[in-house]
């Protein structure tokens, strides 16, 4: 079946550094990857639409210039948290479609726990 | 109000006994509905994907979409303590691949 890979699955960080977060798709091509945040007892809420070969749609309220997202190939896109603090301790997951019809379902990656000291 | 309603749980059964998961809606115009499973510290897992009205059954595994009411529902039969998670209902206006929007996930447990 269709997966999508994250790495790394947790990382910890200090305030204002910057982490990378990548997301595969590991047996099919994925034009459109998708970024959402989770935080504890909460759904998760789109960040992100990732366009390969253009720039990213970003969600109302969320800061693209914090939020850095690459998508440079069929199978990989990457989401960097430039300057991170406390308050963007979350955890980042994303998806990507299997298929190219507008109806294809969504899978996602097994999530990136972010903790910023 | 939110878009999408979801009791949060927890929710505690025995095994062996049938689960009833359910999310209300508001905007009618919604067509494509999921039900993901989540387990601690992972990603969702799709479980179920089903478009309009109507039933689908997987296994033990059945959606229900009841579009004039606004209301789905997930039925696990036989359930087990492995069925122990979160489970999202998610569902979107034109097609699985665009925006989703979920529900904020029942916690449910399955004692032995």
């Amino acid at each position: 079946g269709a997966v999508v890979s994250q790495h790394p699955s947790w990382v910890i960080c200090k305030s204002g550094t910057s982490v990378k977060i990548e997301c595969r798709s590991l047996d099919f091509q994925a034009t459109t990857m998708f970024w959402y945040r989770q935080f504890p007892k909460q759904s998760l809420m789109l960040m992100a639409t990732s366009n390969e070969g253009s720039k990213a749609t970003y969600e109302q309220g969320v800061e693209k210039d914090k939020f850095l997202i690459n998508h440079a190939s069929l199978t990989l896109s990457t989401l960097t948290v430039t300057s991170a603090h406390p308050e963007d301790s979350s955890f980042y997951i994303c998806s990507a479609r299997v298929g190219q019809a507008a109806n294809s379902p969504l899978h996602f990656g097994n999530g990136t726990r972010l903790t910023v000291t | 109000q939110k878009e999408v309603e979801q009791d949060p749980g927890p929710l505690s059964v025995p095994e062996g006994a049938i689960v009833s998961l359910n999310c209300t809606y508001s905007n009618s115009a919604f067509q494509y509905f999921m039900w993901y499973r989540q387990y601690s510290r992972k990603g969702p897992e799709l479980l179920m994907y089903t478009y309009s009205s109507g039933n689908k059954e997987d296994g033990r595994f059945t959606a229900q979409v009841d579009k004039s009411s606004k209301y789905i529902s997930l039925f696990i039969r036989d359930s087990q303590p492995s069925d122990s998670a979160t489970y999202l209902c998610a569902m979107t206006l034109t097609g699985g691949g665009n925006k989703l929007t979920f529900g904020t996930g029942t916690q449910l447990k399955v004692e032995l």
